[in-house]
């Protein structure tokens, strides 16, 4: 059962356009959503992360939407870069001491110049 | 901050034998680790969670006896792959859970592991 579904798989934007990937999950226990970055390679990287008392977070170019009533967030990358092209993940972790994250099968962005 | 890192970045060795990677917080202390694995172009797949001082809990359909961890400090986990086979290459990836707000989860750097 796969609790966090990300789309699109890929994803291919114009440098300068805006990047958009989204999110759903279905547990409510879920309260803290963090968004990763992977390099070929390399180990994700934590970019961004929002708790379901707000509904939008912002640093630098890169803004989580959430929707708590429709269980949906989404990253926005403003002003696409070619070295944004990588893999992002959605995660989520439910709360009462859990530390463990459930993964989106990820999205795989291409920048183009 | 929040550094994490593994050793070795990447092993080759021969079916049979078994191979350790570490996995170090750099500047925090971790009471709380991961393993994963992740095939190419999939995403991360839990194996065990790996607590400081106690026991890791495996995910269903991991072997504890072949994928042996040990988390004996608050820096420090060891995942050791026993008896390793051609099916056990992969992309092992540690992370750290950073108590206190937030309780943010870094990642290590990952290992390429290649049985010949």
């Amino acid at each position: 059962q796969q609790q966090v579904k990300q789309s699109p798989q890929s994803l291919i934007v114009q440098k300068g356009g805006i990047s958009i990937i989204n999110c759903a999950y279905e547990n409510t226990a879920f309260d803290y959503f963090p968004w990763y970055q992977q390099f070929p390679g390399k180990g994700p990287a934590l970019l961004i992360a929002i708790r379901p008392d707000v509904s939008e977070k912002k640093e630098g170019r890169f803004t989580i939407s959430f929707n708590k009533s429709a269980k949906q967030f989404s990253l926005h990358i403003m002003d696409s870069q070619p070295g944004d092209s990588a893999t992002y993940f959605c995660a989520a972790r439910a709360g009462a001491g859990s530390y463990q994250l459930t993964f989106g099968k990820g999205t795989k962005l291409s920048v183009i110049p | 901050g929040a550094v994490v890192s593994q050793h070795p970045s990447w092993v080759i060795c021969k079916s049979g034998t078994s191979v350790k990677i570490e996995c170090r917080s750099l500047d925090f202390q971790a009471t709380t680790m991961f393993w994963y694995r992740q095939f190419p172009k999939q995403s991360l797949m839990l194996m065990a969670t790996s607590n400081e001082g106690s026991k890791a809990t495996y995910e269903q359909g991991v072997e504890k006896d072949k994928f042996l961890i040990n988390h004996a400090s608050l820096t420090l986990s060891t995942l050791t792959v026993t008896s390793a086979h051609p099916e056990d290459s992969s992309f092992y990836i540690c992370s750290a859970n950073r108590q206190g707000q937030g309780n943010e989860q870094f990642f290590g750097p990952g290992t390429r592991l290649t049985v010949l």
